[in-house]
């Protein structure tokens, strides 16, 4: 057990809607980061928080958006979706120095499986 | 250009056999970090190990091995006497300047009883 939990576990909706992946970072960790895995695009990253604030973009579409809450979990939005956004969204924390860079490795959640139908 | 390239995309070996798995990475960087994941069936990943650009040493622990060479940016993984757990996607990335992973795409290893 990595300590960074994730909600829901699956996730299935239709083309068009709207929906939020939640993440808890391990305690302590102040860093939140989220990635996309499909099968056609490897493991991509998304975005990283640190403290509440934006810290690294990535691959992220304008669909997509995400914070990081005064408690330090973090939610992904996710918006219009297309069929092509099926994937297993993982949401990963570190222990991050000030100012939001870190060496560390990166703890990872289980996962929330969206698919999209 | 991919900053972190695992060439072999599906590996087999039978149970007991040893196996590598090859990283590739690319950085102008001086200061950087390598590490591997496993991805098992179940889909969780799993932290196996963290190397930073100025410690060449190979590392082992138990069964698993790895060997940094900054001459040939590559940091390559080997299992001993594989084991039917050891079946799982494995991924190597590299961190740089602090800041986001880049993964490479995986090696999916299947170990034959």
């Amino acid at each position: 057990d990595s300590g960074v939990t994730q909600t829901p576990k699956h996730l299935i909706t239709a083309t068009g809607q709207r929906v939020t992946l939640r993440c808890s970072p391990r305690s302590g960790d102040l860093s939140v980061y989220w990635y996309q895995q499909s099968l056609d695009q490897g493991l991509q990253f998304l975005i990283q928080y640190y403290n509440g604030e934006e810290r690294a973009k990535g691959n992220i579409l304008e669909r997509f958006s995400a914070q990081q809450f005064p408690d330090l979990h973090s939610e992904l939005n996710l918006s219009s979706l297309e069929l092509g956004d099926s994937a297993l969204y993982f949401c990963a924390s570190n222990n991050t120095l000030a100012g939001g860079y870190s060496y560390n490795e990166q703890f990872f959640g289980p996962g929330t499986r969206l698919t999209v139908l | 250009a991919q900053k972190v390239t695992q060439a072999q995309t599906e590996i087999s070996v039978v149970e007991k056999e040893d196996v590598t798995l090859d990283c590739v990475y690319e950085t102008r960087d001086t200061t950087y970090y390598l590490f591997w994941y496993k991805q098992p069936p179940s889909g969780e990943l799993v932290f196996l190990i963290r190397r930073n650009s100025f410690d060449e040493q190979n590392e082992i622990s138990g069964r698993y091995s790895w060997n940094f060479q900054k001459s040939t940016s590559s940091f390559n993984f080997t299992i001993t006497a594989s084991q039917v757990v050891d079946s799982a996607v494995y991924f190597c990335a590299l961190s740089e300047a602090g800041n986001q992973f880049y993964f490479g795409t995986g090696t999916s290893l299947t170990v034959i009883p």
